[in-house]
């Protein structure tokens, strides 16, 4: 596709449950972000996969968040025993090279509530 | 670790007027990256405007311009001649050069076009 995509755009679960969302990068960009939004604020970065590095972990908030990447592709971000507090706008971002100057393409981002 | 603060919540102004949202930032670094990116209703990030922290030059992409102040960490986005289509979260952002490059972002600033 054109654009980055993420699926599903909208996601209800209930707390305790595990949750699992998709990002479609745009095609030949190397480096794939994860970034949370909650409600009225900024974003948070979660986790950073450049090509076949180890992937930087270091924004992931707890054990229950882990996220895979399977080369330059698809990635899917899994949340385990979901909590209220979870319950954000969760952002895919892609870009060509890790390049500093190279822009971050976004998706329109998963919605996730869990009750 | 850098941060970066935008201070003004809500901002609002009268269509075809001029409108600056602001922006400081905190690094010990010489070289970097700053943006400007824009969250509609669809919640996509849709970037406006970059500079490179090494140019004096301050960067213009049509309507929108910056007031890049290094020294001061000062990094303010300009809107002129706004129109109803500009309304929509704006946020500003760090990147580093260094490691993984991720984008440092503000907790932004709603921007409201009054017709």
């Amino acid at each position: 596709g054109a654009g980055v995509s993420q699926s599903p755009s909208n996601k209800v679960t209930e707390k305790g449950k595990d949750v699992e969302l998709r990002c479609d990068p745009i095609s030949g960009h190397t480096a794939l972000y994860w970034y949370r939004q909650r409600l009225g604020q900024g974003l948070e970065f979660l986790i950073y996969f450049q090509g076949n590095s180890a992937p930087d972990k270091s924004g992931l908030p707890s054990d229950r968040f882990s996220a895979e990447r399977t080369g330059e592709s698809v990635s899917t971000l899994t949340i385990q025993r979901t909590q209220q507090e979870d319950s954000a706008v969760y952002l895919c971002a892609s870009s060509l090279t890790r390049d500093s100057y190279s822009p971050l393409h976004f998706g329109n981002g998963t919605r996730l509530t869990v009750t | 670790a850098q941060t970066v603060t935008q201070s003004q919540p809500e901002m609002s102004v009268q269509e075809a007027e001029t409108v600056t949202l602001s922006c400081t930032y905190d690094t010990s670094e010489s070289d970097y990256y700053l943006f400007w990116y824009k969250q509609p209703p669809s919640r996509q990030m849709i970037l406006v405007i970059r500079q490179e922290a090494y140019k004096q030059q301050n960067a213009t992409e049509n309507r929108f311009s910056v007031n890049f102040q290094k020294a001061a960490k000062s990094f303010s986005l300009k809107i002129s001649d706004s129109q109803l289509g500009d309304a929509a979260m704006y946020f500003c952002a760090y990147r580093s050069i260094q490691g993984a490059q991720k984008l440092v972002f503000g907790q932004g600033t709603r921007l409201t076009i009054n017709p």
